[in-house]
């Protein structure tokens, strides 16, 4: 059971260029979630999906877009890549749906830099 | 929407002694709350949960939070700490849905 997995684990980019985060999950959660992490600011969620299929905004989705691509794995693409965007970025994931009362299981994160 | 604050941003504490790190929240209604630990290059990891009933909530790792609604406060103790416990401590909200705030975290530093 490798739990949350996420690809890759550091990433540098220049200004515009574009990426995508790849994370997956082996639990059969319904719940999958992005966050950024950034310095004196804890967690902030980007976007959350509640099934296969289905996907929401967040607190601080503005530069990104996510795909459910099956029950497995929740991919978060970066468009045009900002230094702003510099951060880690952790997914997780939940057996149920609702983030505010189910305990989510991290992976251990991309340190993505924006050059 | 719900805040949470975590008024230290960095602990010391020698190897034995004991924790507090502290942790109060910003809601209308009793929220469900959360510590979850970090480890230095590592996703993180559940401690511990309050959604109702008894107050004094058991975790992992021999971890206790209690919930005090009068106070808007959910604070995190050990009564001895140990050198693995060396972590970054983040406390947090859920109010409803998928919203779900966290602190800013605590660096808690053990000393030998």
């Amino acid at each position: 059971n490798a739990g949350v997995t996420q690809t890759p684990k550091f990433q540098v980019l220049k200004t515009g260029q574009s990426m995508t985060l790849q994370c997956a999950q082996d639990m059969n959660h319904n719940s999958m979630y992005w966050y950024r992490q950034d310095p004196g600011m804890g967690l902030r969620l980007i976007y959350y999906s509640a099934s296969e299929g289905t996907t929401d905004k967040g607190e601080v989705p503005n530069g990104y877009n996510v795909s459910r691509l099956n029950k497995r794995e929740f991919s978060l693409r970066l468009e045009s890549a900002a230094p702003s965007q510099t951060s880690v970025y952790f997914c997780a994931s939940s057996e149920g749906v609702g983030a505010y009362y189910n305990e989510q299981f991290f992976g251990p994160g991309t340190r993505l830099t924006v050059l | 929407a719900q805040s949470v604050t975590q008024p230290d941003i960095h602990i010391t504490v020698s190897e034995g002694a004991s924790l507090e790190l502290r942790c109060n929240y910003s809601y209308g209604a009793t929220p469900y709350l959360f510590w979850y630990v970090q480890s230095p290059g590592q996703g993180l990891q559940l401690l511990l949960k309050y959604f109702s009933g008894d107050t004094l909530v058991q975790g992992i790792k021999g971890f206790e939070a209690e919930f005090k609604r009068s106070q808007s406060s959910f604070n995190l103790r050990k009564p001895s700490v140990h050198w693995s416990d060396a972590a970054e401590y983040f406390c947090a909200v859920g109010a409803s849905g998928n919203d779900m705030r966290f602190g800013a975290g605590t660096r808690l530093t053990v000393k030998p």
